[in-house]
């Protein structure tokens, strides 16, 4: 089936750090892709949607400035925390799909981001 | 916008007890619903999905889910569960052209 990989899996560092996490279809054209935020017992929160070669579109609240997408080709977008505080550690996840949307999404391991 | 409501947080079941996890969800449209199992420390995979046609779906291991369009329900069943179902199930819905929309989650925990 479909895979995505997300790397890193697990980033720790030091207050005012940006952090890029790299989200990769492997094996089919991710049309769209999406970065959700899940809190610890919680559910995925959408951050933002990106199609390739075009900017995001970011959900409300959700600074653009801070977390930065590029969907810069149809296998790989990433994000970037810049300037990260502890109030940006969370689970991040991918996620990505082809051109129609009645096909599933697929998810990526997620990244765990800890900010000290 | 879509908005989806799981009714239970965690749920603990003795093997080879049968299951059903709620799932309701708000939107007036056409709507397709997931599934999703997250087994502890993996990525989120697809249980089923419905888009049209047989509101039963059936999926993998076992699973099965009924859509009720009058209740605007989608509720998860297996008839006998395992150990190794024990996971973190999340119910999403999306209508054409948008993302993902994903309920709280309800944690299954099956005992021996």
């Amino acid at each position: 089936g479909a895979v995505v990989s997300q790397h890193p899996s697990r980033v720790i560092c030091k207050s005012g750090t940006s952090v890029k996490i790299e989200c990769r279809s492997l094996d089919f054209q991710a049309t769209t892709m999406f970065w959700y935020r899940q809190f610890p017992k919680q559910s995925l929160m959408l951050m933002a949607t990106s199609n390739e070669g075009s900017k995001a579109t970011y959900e409300q609240g959700v600074e653009k400035d801070k977390f930065l997408i590029n969907h810069a080709s149809l296998t790989l977008s990433t994000l970037t925390v810049t300037s990260a505080h502890p109030e940006d550690s969370s689970f991040y996840i991918c996620s990505a799909r082809g051109q129609y949307s009645n096909q599933p999404q697929h998810f990526g391991d997620g990244t765990r981001l800890s900010i000290l | 916008a879509q908005s989806v409501s799981q009714h239970n947080h965690h749920v603990i079941l003795s093997e080879a007890a049968s299951l059903e996890l709620g799932c309701n969800y708000s939107y007036g449209g056409t709507v397709n619903l997931f599934w999703y199992v997250q087994y502890p420390g993996q990525h989120l995979q697809l249980l089923l999905k419905y888009f049209s046609g047989d509101p039963l779906v059936k999926g993998i291991k076992g699973f099965e889910a009924e859509f009720i369009k009058s209740k605007f329900s989608f509720n998860l069943r297996k008839p006998s569960v395992q150990w190794s179902d024990t996971a973190e199930y999340f119910c999403a819905v999306n209508a054409r052209n948008t993302p993902l929309v994903f309920g709280k989650g309800t944690r299954l925990s099956v005992i021996a």
